[in-house]
C-alpha cells in the first residue's frame, strides 16, 4: 500500500503568518493520464472533513485563496498564508492515484 | 444542494453485524462515485470502500476485505455498508462522501464493545 507520510504532525502558527505542510508518498502518485490524484482536507474540530484541494493544486470552489497546493510524483506541498483563527484544525493529505487508497496521519495546526 | 445523511451507527458486541446507510439528495447517487470513511476516535482519516458511479465497481480496504460490503439502491437513491464479524478496531465515526469527497455527510458512530 501507498504509505502518505506528513510532516510536521503539529503546526503552532502565529495569526497573519504561513504554514506548510508536507505530504510525501512512498511511491509515484503520477497516474496513466499524467495527474497526482493527491487531495488535501480541513478537518475543524468537531465537524466532517472539508476537500480544499484536488489533483494536487486545484482549489476548491469556495476555498480562500490563503490555501494553495503544489507537487507531482512524491513531494506534495499545503500551504496556507496569513493563516486565520478559523484555519485551526486538522488537515490531511489523501491519495487516489493507487489502490487501496490511504491518508497521511494529518497535521494539527493550532494558533500561537 | 448536495446532502448526506448517514444513519444506522450503534453499539454492538464483537462478532455482530450492522448496516450502515447514507441517503443522498440533491444528485443521482448511482451514477456518482461514493465513498465510505471512518475516523476512531481520536485519530486520523481511513479511507475503507469505494463504489464506481459508472461500473458499479467495487473497493475495499484490506482491513474490511471479506467482512464489509459497499452497496447502493437507486429507488431510495442511498449508499450502504453492511459491516459482519465486526471487531473492537471498528469502532468509530463511519462518513460517506461523494465524488471524490467533494461532499461529505455529517457520520455516524459505531462502537464494537461487549
Amino acid at each position: 500500500d501507498v504509505v502518505m507520510t506528513q510532516s510536521p504532525l503539529s503546526l503552532p502558527v502565529t495569526l497573519g503568518q504561513s504554514a506548510s505542510i508536507s505530504c510525501r508518498s512512498s511511491e509515484s502518485l503520477v497516474y496513466s493520464d499524467g495527474n497526482s490524484y493527491v487531495i488535501w482536507f480541513q478537518q475543524r474540530p468537531g465537524q466532517s472533513p472539508r476537500r480544499l484541494i484536488n489533483k494536487a493544486s486545484d482549489r476548491e470552489f469556495g476555498v480562500p485563496d490563503r490555501f494553495s497546493g503544489s507537487g507531482s510524483g512524491i513531494d506534495f506541498t499545503l500551504k496556507i498564508s496569513r493563516v486565520e483563527a478559523e484555519d485551526v484544525g486538522v488537515y490531511y493529505c489523501m491519495q487516489g492515484s493507487r489502490w487501496p487508497w490511504t491518508f497521511g496521519q494529518g497535521t494539527k495546526v493550532e494558533i500561537k | 444542494e448536495v446532502q448526506l445523511v448517514e444513519s444506522g451507527g450503534g453499539l454492538v458486541q464483537p462478532g455482530e453485524a450492522l448496516r450502515l446507510s447514507c441517503a443522498a439528495s440533491g444528485f443521482t447517487l448511482i451514477t456518482s462515485d461514493m465513498n465510505w470513511v471512518r475516523q476512531a476516535p481520536g485519530k486520523g482519516l481511513e479511507w475503507i470502500s469505494f463504489i464506481s458511479g459508472a461500473t458499479g465497481a467495487t473497493y475495499y480496504a484490506d482491513s474490511v476485505k471479506g467482512r464489509f460490503t459497499i452497496s447502493r439502491d437507486s429507488a431510495k437513491n442511498s449508499l450502504y455498508l453492511q459491516m459482519n464479524s465486526l471487531r473492537g478496531e471498528d469502532t468509530g465515526v463511519y462518513y460517506c462522501s461523494q465524488d471524490k469527497f467533494a461532499a461529505w455527510g455529517q457520520g455516524t458512530l459505531v462502537t464494537v464493545s461487549s
